[in-house]
């Protein structure tokens, strides 16, 4: 059983349109994450929920809109795409936020192109 | 800016052949945790040190948290080709949780 796991695993899609990645968790963890990965690799948190609440928003677009019905699921929304959002998208869980030690289970990611 | 810094980005090593990875961060941190993501794939945690000088062994794997707690280092012993990937190191400090720049591990057969 696959513990985090999103959906799409590709999206390719032109700039302007609106997209959204789906999220979720079989782990019964407290806390998601939205993370993207650059070309070099760099993981970047962009947004946490601990409880549905949000935690963690990083300086990041208000094009992209994090979504949170239930602590299972984390969902990302994103506003009139443009070039630069081209990256690999990773959901992530924890059993608590991630100060207080608790490792990240990372789901497959979606790779997000925007042409 | 980044706050956790690792050298060196890039490795290219013949199998059998040792490899280090390091990690600096600026600041004090409260724990250190290592993940390593194959190519193609996703971060996958490997370890977490919290006490200052610790050590741990994983097979080949040592990992090692500095003195201060800001600087930790991952060695694995003779590589193989399955240890390609990049190794992420990550750290707690205050509130903040930062992954480190990673360093990608490349093994020649």
């Amino acid at each position: 059983d696959t513990a985090v796991s999103q959906t799409p695993k590709y999206l390719v899609t032109q700039m302007g349109n609106d997209k959204s990645i789906k999220c979720e968790q079989n782990l019964g963890h407290d806390t998601m994450y939205w993370y993207k990965q650059d070309s070099k690799k760099f993981l970047k948190i962009m947004f946490s929920y601990n409880n549905k609440e949000l935690i963690i928003n990083e300086t990041v677009p208000n094009r992209f809109s994090p979504k949170s019905p239930d602590k299972a699921h984390l969902n990302l929304h994103i506003n009139s795409l443009e070039l630069g959002d081209s990256a690999v998208y990773f959901c992530a869980s924890s059993q608590v936020p991630f100060a207080k030690s608790s490792p990240l289970h990372f789901g497959n990611g979606t790779r997000l192109t925007v042409t | 800016g980044q706050q956790v810094m690792q050298i060196p980005q890039y490795q290219h090593v013949q199998e059998g052949e040792d490899f280090t990875t390091y990690c600096n961060s600026s600041t004090t941190l409260s724990n250190i945790q290592w993940y390593k993501q194959r190519p193609g794939g996703h971060p996958v945690f490997l370890i977490q040190l919290v006490k200052s000088g610790e050590v741990k062994k994983q097979k080949r794997l040592t990992f090692q948290f500095g003195e201060a707690k800001k600087n930790s280092s991952l060695h694995i012993t003779a590589t193989q080709t399955t240890d390609v990937g990049t190794y992420f190191c990550a750290g707690v400090t205050g509130n903040q949780f930062y992954f480190g720049t990673g360093t990608s591990l490349t093994v020649i057969p």
